[in-house]
C-alpha cells in the first residue's frame, strides 16, 4: 500500500462549482500535512498547510481526520485558474522526510 | 531574490554518460533536497541536506551523488546515466525542516537518457 494515496482524477467541473479532493495516508505517526499545487510542466508550489482543527484560506478549506487518516481540500466557487494538479504531502512517520501523493488533476471549464 | 534556480532546463544523455545537475538558492536556506518526478509515481526524494557539509539519502538514492560545500549550492551528480533515470528533477529548499516549513522548488530539469 502506498504511504499517500490520491484519486488521480481528472475532476472536470464548471466555473463556480464546489469540488473536494481526499487524500489518505497510511502512517499514523505522521504529523505534518500540506496541499501543493502544480501547474502543467511547472514546479510544485505550496497551497496551504493542513492543521488539526482545519483551516481556510479564501475559497480553499483543508481538513484533517486523524481517526480515518485522511486529509481533504475543498475549493469553492471554482475559477478557470484553479485548473492544476493538487498534490497531497505528508511527512513520513516521525521523520522530516515528505511523501508526495501522485496528485489529483482538476480541470475547470467555462 | 532569484529563489531556487536549476540548470540545465533540458538535457539528453546517452547511457553511461555522467553529468551534474546544478541547484542554487539565494534565500539562505539550510534545508535542500532533490526529487525526481515520474508519471504515476509522485515526487520521490533522492538525497537531502540539512546544512553545509551534511547530506543523507532519501528514498531512491542509487545512481546519484550529492555534496553540499556551501549553503547556496546543492549539485546532483549522475554517475553513469541509465534510461531508468529519465525523469523530471526538482530541487527544493526551506529555512526550517521540510516537515515544518514551505518548500520552495526550482523550475526543474527534464532529463532524457537514451
Amino acid at each position: 500500500r502506498k504511504e499517500v494515496e490520491q484519486d488521480p482524477g481528472p475532476f472536470n467541473v464548471p466555473e463556480g462549482a464546489t469540488v473536494a479532493f481526499n487524500c489518505t495516508y497510511s502512517n499514523s505517526a505522521s504529523q505534518s500535512f500540506f496541499w501543493y499545487r502544480q501547474d502543467c510542466r511547472k514546479e510544485p508550489k505550496l497551497l496551504m498547510s493542513v492543521y488539526s482543527s482545519g483551516n481556510e484560506d479564501g475559497r480553499f478549506t483543508a481538513q484533517l481526520n486523524r481517526a480515518s487518516q485522511y486529509i481533504s481540500l475543498l475549493i469553492r466557487d471554482s475559477k478557470l485558474s484553479d485548473s492544476a494538479t493538487y498534490l497531497c504531502v505528508v511527512n513520513s512517520g516521525n521523520t522530516d522526510k515528505l511523501i508526495f501523493g501522485t496528485g489529483t488533476r482538476l480541470q475547470v471549464f467555462p | 531574490n532569484a529563489g531556487v534556480t536549476q540548470t540545465p532546463k533540458f538535457q539528453v544523455l546517452k547511457t553511461g554518460q555522467s553529468m551534474t545537475l546544478q541547484c542554487a538558492q539565494d534565500m539562505n536556506h539550510e534545508y535542500m533536497s532533490w526529487y525526481r518526478q515520474d508519471p504515476g509515481m509522485g515526487l520521490r526524494l533522492i538525497h537531502y541536506s540539512v546544512g553545509a557539509g551534511i547530506t543523507d539519502q532519501g528514498e531512491v538514492p542509487n545512481g546519484y551523488n550529492v555534496s553540499r560545500s556551501t549553503t547556496e549550492d546543492f549539485p546532483l551528480r549522475l554517475l553513469s546515466a541509465a534510461p531508468s533515470q529519465t525523469s523530471v528533477y526538482f530541487c527544493a529548499s526551506s529555512y526550517q525542516p521540510h516537515s515544518e516549513d514551505t518548500q520552495y522548488f526550482g523550475p526543474g530539469t527534464r532529463l532524457t537518457v537514451l
